[in-house]
């Protein structure tokens, strides 16, 4: 089955740029989603199909995918950007078909 | 304004059975694929189940196949998760959202949950 990594913890500075990646085979032929979930909340939609940006969602927020790793930049990152984030894609490649998510990334903002 | 609430959580024994809801408004729901994600304390975001606007595609982890049964009626604009054979493996907040993309896709909005604890 289809695995997604992704690293436990990333921690920036406020104002600096945070990066988290996802790595996947050939993850830059899917679409890559990413979700920010803060502690007792829903998870919330923040890019999907590789780049996108939902209505409401900062442009700070960014995304890319190539090759074998996709990456969620945060710029200018804020205190309130603290939060765990994860990947998700559709996996239809094997004989039968799953939604697969990354195993999450814990956001520290120092 | 889209919301999607989620209801039927509870405790459960081992070997048991539990039926989730999830209540959808402010959307044409018959017009979206419908999606289950749980979440075990202190862990990832896991996948449960989709199913299409009109129920003809359905797919399932291979962690619940042949116990759970994802089903929605249109008509109320509801989506259900039908749990049977319940393990303890399976204590979760179970959360339901909406796939806009036109499959299973992305997820947004998500509801706020519901909690299933399996536990003699």
């Amino acid at each position: 089955s289809y695995v997604l990594t992704q690293p436990p913890s990333v921690s920036v500075a406020p104002g600096q740029t945070a990066r988290i990646t996802c790595g996947g085979n050939n993850i830059g032929s899917k679409s890559v989603h990413w979700y920010q979930q803060k502690p007792g909340q829903a998870p919330v939609l923040v890019v999907y199909d590789d780049s996108d940006r939902p209505s409401g969602i900062p442009e700070r927020f960014s995304g890319s995918n190539s090759g074998n790793t996709a990456t969620l930049t945060i710029s200018r990152v804020e205190a309130g950007d603290e939060a765990d984030y994860y990947c998700q894609v559709w996996d239809s490649s094997s004989d039968h078909s799953h939604v697969v998510f990354g195993g999450g990334t814990k956001l520290t903002v120092l | 304004e889209v919301q999607l609430v989620e209801s039927g959580g509870g405790l459960v024994k081992p070997g048991g059975s539990l039926r989730l809801s999830c209540a959808a408004s402010g959307f044409t729901f018959s017009s979206y694929s419908m999606n289950w994600v749980r979440q075990a304390p202190g862990k990832g975001l896991e996948w449960v189940s989709s199913i299409s606007s009109s129920s003809s595609y359905i797919y399932y982890a291979d962690s619940v196949k042949g116990r759970f049964t994802i089903s929605r009626d249109n008509a109320k604009n509801s989506l259900y998760l039908q749990m049977n054979s319940l393990r303890a493996e399976d204590t979760a907040v179970y959360y339901c959202a909406r796939a806009p993309g036109g499959g299973p896709g992305w997820f947004d909005p998500w509801g706020q949950g519901t909690l299933v604890t399996v536990s003699s």
